[in-house]
């Protein structure tokens, strides 16, 4: 049972505009999430962080909302740029006795020039 | 800094073969850990070490696979015997700290098992 859940494998976007990337979790001891993002031949590299007592943080064009109730969170990107076009990986991380950080199956952004 | 090597990056291998993947974390980091990225399952968490001491294996998906830290600067995954299901990417990453978010990946091993 995937505990993070990335529901779009892709998801295309016109260059300029938004891109939201959306993230499910069904354990409520996360407490901290991240998004990594993952270019072709390289390994994922960190993005953007927000803890569980946050609902919003924001860093240039990305931003990252937390609706503890819905167990959702989403990433904002705007305006989207071609280079931004990667797979984006939601991980969800426990700080409890059963610490843990799992990640979703990811999402596939294309950015179209 | 060189970032985390991983080697080798592409391994063509056949049924029932040992595989062995390796890794070398940044300089200074004390925490190593190895995850399997497939199409189905996305990134997993394998197994991860903190002072080279194995702390939590319980990804490890079987007994054919096993993995070692003979030293803070090297890592080891061993696939013994190896099957076609063991096709993924695998990705060694390390933390300067014990805490598992400040992770900085390495560029993967692509396995392909025939």
């Amino acid at each position: 049972d995937q505990q993070v859940k990335q529901n779009s494998p892709s998801l295309s976007v016109q260059e300029g505009r938004i891109s939201i990337l959306n993230c499910d979790y069904t354990n409520s001891m996360f407490d901290y999430f991240l998004w990594y993002k993952k270019y072709p031949a390289e390994g994922p590299t960190f993005l953007i962080s927000i803890s569980s007592i946050k609902d919003k943080n924001e860093d240039g064009r990305f931003t990252v909302f937390l609706n503890k109730s819905a167990k959702h969170l989403s990433l904002h990107i705007v305006p989207s740029q071609p280079g931004d076009s990667a797979v984006y990986f939601c991980a969800a991380f426990s700080s409890g006795s059963a610490r843990q950080l799992t990640f979703g199956s990811g999402t596939q952004l294309t950015v179209l020039p | 800094d060189a970032g985390v090597i991983q080697s080798p990056r592409h391994e063509v291998t056949e049924m029932g073969q040992e595989v062995t993947l390796r890794c070398k974390p940044i300089s200074g980091h004390n925490s190593l850990f190895w995850y399997r990225q497939t199409m189905m399952r996305g990134l997993e968490l394998l197994i991860y070490f903190n002072n080279n001491v194995p702390i939590d294996d319980s990804g490890m998906p079987e007994d054919r696979f096993s993995a070692k830290m003979p030293n803070a600067s090297f890592s080891t995954l061993k696939i013994q015997p190896s099957e076609p299901r063991d096709s993924a990417v695998y990705f060694c990453a390390s933390s300067p700290t014990s805490d598992l978010r400040g992770q900085y990946f390495g560029p993967g091993t692509r396995l392909t098992v025939t």
